[in-house]
């Protein structure tokens, strides 16, 4: 089955914890995206990564790291998390080109107290 | 930046009803595309309509695009209790990045 998915799904955490939301796609997708999501606010995108070791900046990207050392793997990493980095999280990826869907994973709920 | 805006924020109808939702977005396109979120779950894919098509229908779901307008409308007929949900459009501001509005939350009652 075609999916993206991400681990964890739930995660509280206290401030100034370093952690890591892992994510993989069994698609073969070129690029990978993260995105938080934030009441009122959409999606925002934090970091994309267009192919293995090819990553940029995307809207929202401070406070967060990623790297893309393999195709199928995209993990979003958060050096000092702060409580303004609660939010719903998602990953996602997709075929080049602008005529094709996204996928999403099904998101990581990160509370930092 | 937030590309496309979707309006009402919110819209709430009776099972059978249809529903409509509008999105308007900034600058020229590729494609518009339109996603659905069931309660904090991710986002699925739900329609695709290209610069150069006018309207597009998949199963109840009938999407316009105005491009003279940059707007584009999702409707979907015969709303049902599982059509419960918030929807997405999403452009294509680059190759690289889809941008989404805020979302329109439907609830279709019983």
């Amino acid at each position: 089955e075609a999916q993206v998915t991400q681990n964890p799904r739930y995660l509280i955490t206290v401030t100034g914890k370093k952690l890591t939301v892992t994510c993989s796609q069994n698609m073969n997708h070129e690029y990978m995206s993260w995105y938080r999501q934030d009441p009122g606010l959409g999606l925002r995108q934090i970091y994309y990564s267009m192919n293995v070791e090819v990553t940029d900046k995307g809207d929202v990207p401070e406070g967060y790291k990623v790297s893309r050392k393999e195709k199928r793997n995209f993990p979003l990493i958060l050096e000092s998390p702060s409580p303004n980095q609660t939010s719903l999280y998602f990953c996602a990826s997709r075929t080049p080109g602008t005529n094709y869907e996204q996928y999403f994973g099904p998101g990581t709920r990160l509370t930092v107290t | 930046s937030q590309q496309g805006e979707e309006d009402p924020q919110a819209l709430s109808i009776q099972e059978g009803e249809n529903a409509t939702m509008n999105c308007s977005y900034k600058t020229s396109i590729n494609n518009l595309q339109w996603y659905r979120q069931n309660s904090g779950r991710g986002l699925v894919h739900l329609i695709l309509i290209r610069s150069n098509e006018r309207e597009k229908h998949s199963g109840r779901l009938r999407v316009t695009l105005d491009t003279s307008k940059k707007s584009s409308s999702l409707l979907i007929t015969a709303s049902r209790a599982a059509d419960t949900a918030s929807y997405f459009c999403a452009t294509d501001e680059y190759d690289y990045k889809l941008s989404f509005g805020a979302g329109t939350t439907v609830t279709v009652r019983a």
